[in-house]
């Protein structure tokens, strides 16, 4: 089955840009989508399609498709970003969503 | 906006059945719009899909999980459950549901989730 590979842990200072990654074999082929996880609190849908950003997202997350690597791009990051973010793509050849094992922001 | 909401118990013992329910407000489970789907998070670990269900009833499922989940509708409480049977110290996770457009697309709005513990 399709596997997605991302940094288990990303840390950025407050104001500077933080880059999450998504790895998966020609995953520019596929639809990416982005999750936010704080505990306690429901995941929340971020970025669809790669790079559409979801309401009330503000604009300084985007995200971008391209290869074998997606991209979550979060600049001028502030301490509400910390969490856990996940990446999802549906695979035909298994016929089952996947997700990435997720990646830890920490802002330090 | 739909609202989720998972309940049930906490505790399973192993060999025993695990069954959680979801409760929607603000939308209905029977339109054809939507898929309604479970999803959990093991400790420390990644999300992983476990099955959806369409507004029909009909159902599908992620394939290392199949023999051993049923997902079930009752649309005049406009909920959705999840049975887990045989359950073992590996099915101790968060488990999620969320609300799907299908195909290859995303889970737009989810629960808080509920912890369930596989324990004697």
């Amino acid at each position: 089955s399709y596997v997605l590979t991302q940094p288990p842990s990303v840390s950025a200072a407050p104001g500077k840009t933080a880059r999450i990654t998504c790895g998966g074999e020609n995953i520019a082929r596929k639809h990416v989508h982005w999750y936010q996880l704080k505990p306690g609190q429901a995941p929340v849908l971020v970025i669809s399609y790669d790079s559409d950003r979801r309401p009330g997202i503000p604009e300084r997350v985007s995200g971008s498709n391209s290869g074998n690597t997606a991209t979550l791009t979060i600049s001028r990051v502030e301490a509400g970003d910390e969490a856990d973010y996940f990446c999802q793509v549906w695979d035909s050849g298994s016929d089952r969503w996947v997700f990435g094992g997720g990646t830890k922001l920490t802002v330090l | 906006q739909p609202q989720l909401q998972e309940s049930g118990p906490g505790l399973v013992r192993p060999s025993e059945t695990l069954s959680l329910t979801c409760t929607v407000s603000g939308d209905s489970i029977s339109s054809s719009t939507y898929q309604w789907g479970w999803i959990r998070q093991s400790p420390g670990k990644g999300l992983e899909w476990i099955g959806n269900m369409f507004y029909s009833g009909s159902t599908y499922y992620n394939p290392s999980l199949q023999s051993r989940v049923t997902i079930s509708v009752d649309t005049s409480k406009n909920q959705f459950s999840l049975e887990v049977a045989s359950v073992t110290a590996a099915d101790t996770a968060i488990y999620f549901c969320a609300r799907n457009c299908g195909g290859d697309c995303y889970f737009d709005y989810w629960g808080q989730g509920t912890l369930v513990t596989v324990s004697s």
